[in-house]
């Protein structure tokens, strides 16, 4: 089955620094990357997501780049602000019938002070 | 912010019952979701649903059985818990098969004594 590494697993920046989040995968199967936002307590919320037709995508001051050949893909967070502390998780997904089934990154806390 | 919806939010019961998490979702998605986190925060797809076929994680124990009454419901039903079942259950649910966004529900802690 698909393997999700995901690195660091903490990640602490002073406020106005970028932040960035590696994953690789193992599967070349998967061909659809998310990427979640958890605060404390809360659910996961998708903040940016990527298809394997695609080298990179941005919203704002969040991008997202995938290298398929080398399988991994990475979250690009710019001038962080201490609303973006919270955990984050990366997932490679295949599709299974109408749905893409998503295995999921450890995930990576990111505190932003400020 | 109720698109999806969960409940109980707390569960907290004693090892070898039958419990039951109840998820809701008023968007009209097709497909739906469980997903268990554990506590150190790994989160697992424990099932796909949709009306026309049911994907289990391999994985996932039989004791956990998914029952859909209808397209907007997706409850999720656990025998004989167990110490280890303890972890926050999410549900979600999307759109279709040209979208691929989910939206999760709150989460149901579920603690096991």
């Amino acid at each position: 089955g698909e393997n999700v590494e995901q690195h660091p697993s903490t990640l602490s920046v002073q406020e106005g620094d970028s932040a960035v989040i590696k994953c690789t995968y193992s599967d070349s199967a998967s061909n659809y990357f998310p990427w979640y936002k958890q605060e404390l307590g809360k659910r996961p919320q998708l903040i940016i997501d990527i298809r394997s037709n695609v080298g990179e995508k941005k919203d704002q001051r969040i991008a997202v780049t995938l290298n398929k050949t080398a399988k991994h893909f990475s979250l690009h967070i710019t001038e962080t602000q201490p609303e973006d502390s919270a955990v984050y998780f990366c997932a490679a997904s295949i599709k299974s019938g109408g749905s893409y089934i998503p295995t999921f990154g450890r995930g990576t806390s990111l505190i932003v002070h400020p | 912010d109720t698109a999806v919806s969960q409940t109980p939010k707390y569960l907290v019961t004693q090892m070898g019952n039958d419990k039951s998490i109840k998820c809701e979702q008023n968007l009209g998605h097709d497909t739906m979701y469980w997903y268990k986190q554990d506590s150190k925060k790994f989160l697992k797809i424990m099932f796909s649903y949709n009306n026309k076929e049911l994907i289990i994680n391999e994985t996932v124990p039989n004791r956990f059985s998914p029952k859909s009454p209808d397209k907007a419901h997706l409850n999720l039903h656990i025998n004989s818990l167990e110490l280890g079942d303890s972890a926050v259950y999410f549900c979600a649910s999307k759109l279709g098969t040209n979208t691929d966004t989910q939206y999760f529900g709150p989460g149901t802690r579920l603690t096991v004594l």
